[in-house]
């Protein structure tokens, strides 16, 4: 268990639709970051956040947004759903930036299927 | 253009024998380098890393080799155990880890008895 949450596990929705995935970091931990991993393109980073503000993004459509809160936990919003953003959803949660033991581990994902 | 590339999709090797898994990386921004094990289904579990100041790492039967001017990195699993059977994926940061990772597509390591 990494100390890392994520829900839902699990969402199924249709074309056109928006969901939002809900995550917790370690405890003490201020940066989250966000990954979509797909069949075809692997895992890949789409944002990052430290103690509540955005620091980076990656491969992050424009459909896509996300926040952190003051109590630390992120949500990643996705909207106007399409079949290719079928993927599996990971967050992870590292203590801060740059310190040379930044490692970043993740939650157990969310599978997000668009029908 | 894959800046993290793992150029060997699978490896089989004999339980107790030593797993080499090897990366290279083309961006030479990258500074800060990992090692993560995944089952399926579930989220990357971190092994191993080793910042560019530095040419190896060890923790316990992982050893992590960097050669920067290679822009190459290998992981060494000694004694290889049945449940190192997994997908090891293969990822680097730039600023010292503070940005978002880079990954391989990753090397399916399978330790036969």
């Amino acid at each position: 268990d990494s100390g890392v949450t994520q829900t839902p596990k699990h969402l199924i929705t249709a074309t056109g639709q928006r969901v939002t995935l809900r995550c917790s970091p370690r405890s003490g931990d201020l940066s989250v970051y966000w990954y979509q991993q797909s069949l075809d393109q692997g895992l890949q980073f789409l944002i990052q956040y430290y103690n509540g503000e955005e620091r980076a993004k990656g491969n992050i459509l424009e459909r896509f947004s996300a926040q952190q809160f003051p109590d630390l936990h992120s949500e990643l919003n996705l909207s106007s759903l399409e079949l290719g953003d079928s993927a599996l959803y990971f967050c992870a949660s590292s203590p801060g930036l740059g310190t040379g033991h930044n490692e970043q581990f993740f939650g157990p994902g969310t599978r997000l299927t668009v029908l | 253009d894959q800046q993290v590339k793992q150029n060997s999709p699978s490896l089989s090797v004999q339980e107790g024998r030593i797993s080499i898994l090897n990366c290279d990386y083309t961006n030479s921004m990258f500074d800060y380098f990992l090692w993560y094990k995944k089952y399926p289904a579930e989220g990357p579990t971190f092994l191993i890393s080793i910042s560019s100041i530095k040419d190896k790492n060890e923790d316990g039967r992982f050893t992590v080799f960097l050669n920067k001017s290679a822009k190459h990195l290998s992981l060494h699993i000694v004694p290889s155990q049945p449940g190192d059977s997994a997908v090891y994926f293969c990822a680097a940061s730039a600023r010292g880890g503070a940005d978002g990772l880079t990954f391989g597509k990753g090397t399916h390591l399978i330790i036969q008895p």
